[in-house]
């Protein structure tokens, strides 16, 4: 089965430091990798997709890094804000049905003022 | 433009009873998502719609649970009987045909006892 890990369940971190946060998977490399965010009460927000293709993607403070080798993808919160605290998911789809998406459990990220 | 929206937020029924889930997708997206979390898991995929057709339903847990879109438009997912292992926060989401970018909508809070 494709598997997708994300092993820190939490994250604390200072304000203005970078944010770096895991996610690792098994078997085959997906064709692509997305991060949401989760805050309590509501549902997952889409945040960056990145393709098996792209080294790195950037979205204003955010960069997504996808590793076929390590099989691994970092997402990276820089200059972090309070504001940036939730809990982040990482997904990927599954064979057969590239739609089907699989999610992590999720890393709770806290930013201390 | 209006999200995709849930109803109700919250439900809490007794066990054998039925309870019925609705989702409003965001207008115009041919695909329609069902997905389920339960306490300390990761959100996991329970079937998908394109317009009223159901293109995968693998992620079904078992034929208490019925999910119809008639007409292509809003979806409606049904528990009968209800059990307690079915508790937990139930999410729609929506996509455009070929798009990977799902909307989630809040979600439905199911607590059965």
């Amino acid at each position: 089965s494709q598997k997708i890990e994300q092993n820190s369940e939490a994250l604390n971190i200072q304000e203005g430091k970078t944010a770096t946060l895991t996610c690792n998977y098994t078997n085959y490399s997906p064709a692509y990798l997305q991060w949401y965010r989760q805050d309590p009460g509501r549902g997952p927000v889409f945040l960056l997709l990145i393709r098996e293709n792209e080294k790195e993607k950037r979205k204003e403070r955010l960069k997504v890094t996808f590793d076929t080798t390590l099989k691994q993808s970092l997402f990276h919160i820089t200059a972090s804000q309070p504001a940036d605290s939730a809990t982040y998911l990482c997904a990927r789809p599954n064979s057969g049905g590239y739609q089907k998406v699989t999610f992590g459990t999720g890393t709770k990220l806290q930013v201390i003022p | 433009e209006a999200g995709v929206t849930q109803f109700p937020s919250h439900s809490v029924i007794e066990k054998g009873q039925t309870v019925t889930l609705r989702c409003d997708p965001i207008s115009g997206h041919d695909n329609l998502y069902w997905y389920r979390r339960v306490m300390g898991k990761e959100i996991k995929f329970l079937l998908h719609f394109v317009k009223e057709s159901k293109q995968d339903e693998s992620g079904m847990p078992n034929n208490r649970f019925l999910a119809e879109r008639t007409g292509g438009t809003y979806s409606t997912l049904k528990v009968q009987p209800a059990e307690l292992e079915d508790s937990g926060v139930y999410f729609c989401a929506s996509s455009q045909y070929n798009s990977e970018t799902q909307y989630f909508g809040p979600g439905t809070r199911l607590l059965v006892l």
